[in-house]
């Protein structure tokens, strides 16, 4: 499809808990981005993929997040041992090239709530 | 690195004023430069993008040009409605210089438009 699809679009946790969240891209998209959104709209950076490689991970808090692309199945953002502070916003985008001429489509986004 | 200054608002009009939302950048290599759209509880949307100097990117009436030589990506629209009522991210995308091809951001503007 022509969407980035993102589930589940709610999550709550309890501190300490495991938090998933999946992203399908668009089919063809060879890119995925994934992004977390803060407070007062700030955009961080996390981890990027090159269809199932990472191709850039220099966001992550590799203590406690993990992410994959596995060929035929949504990418996956994995929080381990969640904190208050990881309660955000979590986007993922995908992209045909890795050129700038191409935008990224982002999904609806995981509203993550660690209480 | 990179980096995206935007102005921060919030910026509050009446339907059919005109808008501007400054936006300047700095990069390595030559960036792609892009506006996103939040409306409340969605995602991003990309509401125009110019991939070289002197181009210009519009779409449902907004329009920004992307200007080298003061290194800017300004945002316009001669009349504002109600519905453009959102958060307006100004970013940039870089192909060189081990950006990786990620989007760098701005912190949003908040644009309220009364009727």
């Amino acid at each position: 499809g022509e969407e980035v699809a993102q589930t589940p679009k709610h999550l709550v946790r309890g501190e300490g808990q495991k938090a998933k969240l999946y992203c399908a891209p668009i089919k063809g998209h060879s890119y995925v981005f994934w992004y977390q959104q803060v407070l007062k709209n700030e955009f961080k950076f996390l981890i990027s993929f090159q269809n199932e490689n990472v191709f850039d991970e220099t966001g992550m808090p590799k203590e406690r997040f993990s992410a994959k692309c596995l060929p035929n199945s949504p990418c996956s953002l994995e929080i381990q041992a969640t904190k208050l502070e990881d309660s955000a916003v979590y986007f993922c985008a995908s992209s045909q090239s890795g050129t700038g001429n191409y935008g990224y489509t982002f999904g609806s986004g995981t509203r993550l709530t660690v209480v | 690195g990179n980096s995206v200054t935007q102005m921060e608002g919030p910026v509050t009009l009446s339907e059919e004023a005109f808008l501007t939302i400054n936006c300047t950048y700095t990069a390595t290599g030559y960036p792609s430069l892009f506006w996103y759209v939040q409306y409340p509880g969605e995602g991003l949307q990309l509401l125009l993008k110019a991939t070289k100097a002197d181009d210009k990117g519009s779409n449902k009436g907004f329009e920004a040009t992307y200007r080298k030589e003061t290194t800017s990506f300004h945002l316009e629209k001669g009349s504002v409605q109600v519905s453009d009522s959102a958060v307006y991210f100004c970013a940039l995308r870089t192909t060189g210089g081990g950006s990786n091809y990620k989007l760098t951001f701005g912190k949003g503007t908040l644009l309220t438009v009364n009727p």
